[in-house]
């Protein structure tokens, strides 16, 4: 089976740009999840889905990231404009929707803002 | 919210040593504990989890306790080997299907 996947593995834009990151979660995997994590710091929560629906959007950080998923299968998560805080690993997530519990993450990409 | 707490923050041990990580939480609706391992560059893999009706479980060299009284959680490598040295994160689910991570442990283990 194979797991989550996310594009690109790393990406470094200058502040002010526009990136846009993708996850494909594992196939039948209704619950997708984004979190981040900032140098040294934990990983936190960004925002679950549950199909093509948002489920919890609490963890965004502010109306500069937008998350979609459309049809319910991959998301993409686009930072516009992007800042320096904005630098981190970003990490997906996904679950079956009869488990709710278990996830499994892809392997992040690597966001540098410049 | 709910706030996960992990010590140590650097973890050093001998091959063969055990290693025991801890974890707090606050938030008593919490009933799903997981442990992650990050090897350096690889995606964080699930390597045990616990559910609140449970109190210890066991999976060859790894073993994870919780007291839901005192709200800590801990993981426990027994004969530990050089391939065990990992960045380790414990999570608690306080609501809905998100986790909230502590900040990471690093383990060494050194030959």
């Amino acid at each position: 089976e194979a797991g989550v996947t996310q594009f690109p593995s790393h990406s470094v834009i200058e502040k002010g740009q526009t990136v846009t990151l993708r996850c494909d979660p594992i196939s039948g995997h209704d619950n997708l999840y984004w979190y981040r994590r900032v140098m040294g710091k934990e990983i936190k929560f960004l925002l679950h889905f549950v199909k093509e629906s948002k489920q919890d959007e609490s963890g965004m950080p502010n109306n500069r990231f937008l998350a979609e998923r459309t049809g319910g299968t991959y998301s993409t998560l686009k930072v516009q404009p992007a800042e320096l805080e904005d630098s981190g690993v970003y990490f997906c997530a996904s679950s079956p929707v009869t488990s709710g519990y278990e996830q499994y993450f892809g392997p992040g990409t690597r966001l540098t803002v410049t | 919210g709910e706030n996960v707490e992990q010590h140590p923050s650097t973890l050093s041990v001998q091959e063969g040593d055990s290693a025991v990580i801890k974890c707090t939480y606050s938030d008593s609706a919490s009933n799903y504990f997981p442990w992650y391992k990050q090897e350096l560059g690889k995606r964080p893999q699930l390597i045990i989890d616990i559910r609140s009706n449970v109190g210890e479980k066991k999976d060859q060299r790894i073993a994870v306790t919780l007291n839901k009284t005192a709200k800590h959680f801990s993981l426990h490598i027994t004969e530990t080997q050089p391939e065990d040295s990992a960045v380790y994160f414990c999570a608690a689910n306080p609501a809905g299907n998100m986790l909230t991570f502590g900040g990471g442990t690093r383990l060494m283990v050194k030959p």
